[in-house]
């Protein structure tokens, strides 16, 4: 079966530190990967997907980017972060028997202080 | 402009009532598929449904359905006999297959259940 994994699970950084943050799925290949961040009490914000190794795509302008360097792999990072970078984000993965059911990892707490 | 629009922002029942959580959507495409999704205090979120556009039968999953409605452009979800395990925030998010399965959320749903 396939699962997806996030880490860390909460994080507390200070204005101006870098951010990584990985997502790793398991039990499929190719998989779609998608980034989003939830601010507290918001919808959720569609920020990166790919649909393979080095390929992203960019869906809201901002000081993060990300990262495919593996298959089943996919990695959030900021050089500076920003207060306005604090929130919950979570990975996701296009599956299901038609590929177009997303499913998603437990998600990372980011608080920025 | 919004694909996805949750106009009921927070909602509070008494344990048992039924409740209806809205969902309206907007889309050209022809063939497109819908979505509920579960997030309990914990975070994660949880697929409950997907529906595709050519399917307009309503469902029914224990005390969960759904009505989809194409001429209203709306798919609702149903709880039935509420529980406190219900309480969560509940998203409804539309896919449209000429964009490449790219999701699009509506800003959710909170539902709270009192006991």
């Amino acid at each position: 079966s396939q699962t997806i994994h996030q880490w860390p699970a909460t994080l507390v950084q200070p204005v101006g530190s870098p951010l990584s943050l990985e997502c790793t799925v398991e039990g499929t290949s190719n998989p779609n990967l998608y980034w989003y961040r939830q601010a507290a009490g918001r919808g959720l914000q569609l920020l990166f997907y790919s649909v393979g190794i080095g390929q992203i795509s960019s869906e809201v302008p901002q000081n993060l980017s990300a990262s495919r360097p593996q298959d089943r792999q996919f990695i959030l990072s900021s050089k500076k972060l920003l207060l306005s970078d604090s929130g919950f984000y979570l990975c996701a993965w296009l599956g299901g028997p038609s590929y177009n059911e997303q499913f998603f990892g437990p998600g990372t707490r980011l608080t920025v202080l | 402009a919004q694909k996805v629009t949750q106009a009921q922002t927070e909602i509070s029942v008494v344990e048992k009532e039924d409740v209806t959580l809205d969902c309206v959507y907007e889309t050209r495409d022809t063939t497109y598929y819908l979505f509920w999704y579960k997030q309990p205090p914990s975070g994660e979120l949880v697929f409950l449904i997907r529906r595709n556009s050519f399917d307009e039968q309503n469902e029914i999953s224990g005390r969960y359905s759904w009505n989809f409605q194409k001429s209203t452009s709306s798919f609702n979800f149903t709880i039935t006999a509420s529980q406190v395990v219900d309480s969560a925030v509940y998203f409804c998010a539309l896919s449209e297959a000429r964009r490449g399965n790219q999701f699009y959320f509506g800003t959710g749903t909170s539902l709270t259940v009192i006991p």
